[in-house]
């Protein structure tokens, strides 16, 4: 079973404080990284599907790095609003046509 | 509004009954997802269904059985093999296995008493 950790578990920040958390995955076979954000009694959404080494993507004030040579990817979220407390998953996939494998989660609670 | 729609969203049920979690999809999608979610635990993969009449046992396949009988449709049975049933169900679909981003359903809470 492939290995995807991530950090912190959880944290508490600031409104208007900025964030970032890790995504780890092996690097030996990498195929693609995915984000989603869960809030609380919602289904979780994608945020962004990574593909290439030093991907960035962006969505607002959230955006997401790549590096598939050293295995991990982080998140950022620029000023921090109440609205952005879910909880982030990451998964990961290292070939084609394999079902995704998903983090535990970095649950953030934005206090205002 | 297309999407995905898991019920019960709350189940009960006593040891020894089996119970099927329906999962339906209206977003044209080849491929389907069971995970399971345990507290201080990461989604994992139950089952997973790339087309029809097709299914693969995902990490934690043991106590569970799924149908593809349709494209909207992977309902999903939790059986009195199953030795912890009580978790919460998040069923997911996709158009592409390879590059799409998953859309969840709203999730099935399974309480065995």
């Amino acid at each position: 079973i492939l290995n995807v950790e991530q950090s912190p578990q959880s944290l508490h920040v600031q409104e208007g404080d900025s964030t970032n958390f890790t995504c780890s995955f092996p690097s030996s076979n990498f195929y693609a990284l995915h984000w989603y954000r869960w809030e609380t009694a919602k289904s979780p959404e994608a945020l962004f599907v990574m593909t290439l080494n030093g991907d960035e993507k962006k969505k607002g004030r959230i955006s997401a790095t790549l590096n598939t040579k050293e295995g991990y990817s982080y998140l950022y979220i620029k000023g921090s609003q109440p609205e952005d407390s879910a909880t982030y998953l990451c998964a990961f996939m290292n070939s084609g046509n394999t079902p995704l494998v998903f983090g535990k989660g970095t649950r953030l609670s934005v206090i205002a | 509004d297309g999407g995905i729609t898991q019920s019960p969203k709350y189940l009960f049920r006593k040891e020894g009954q089996n119970v099927t979690l329906s999962c339906e999809q209206n977003l044209n999608h080849d491929a389907m997802y069971w995970y399971r979610q345990d507290p201080g635990q990461g989604l994992r993969l139950i089952y997973y269904s790339q087309i029809v009449n097709d299914f693969q046992k995902g990490d934690i396949a043991e106590g569970y059985s799924v149908s593809r009988e349709k494209k909207e449709s992977f309902p999903l049975t939790v059986t009195s093999a199953q030795k912890n049933p009580t978790a919460f169900y998040l069923c997911a679909s996709t158009l592409d296995a390879n590059t799409g981003e998953l859309f969840f359903g709203e999730g099935s809470r399974l309480t065995v008493l």
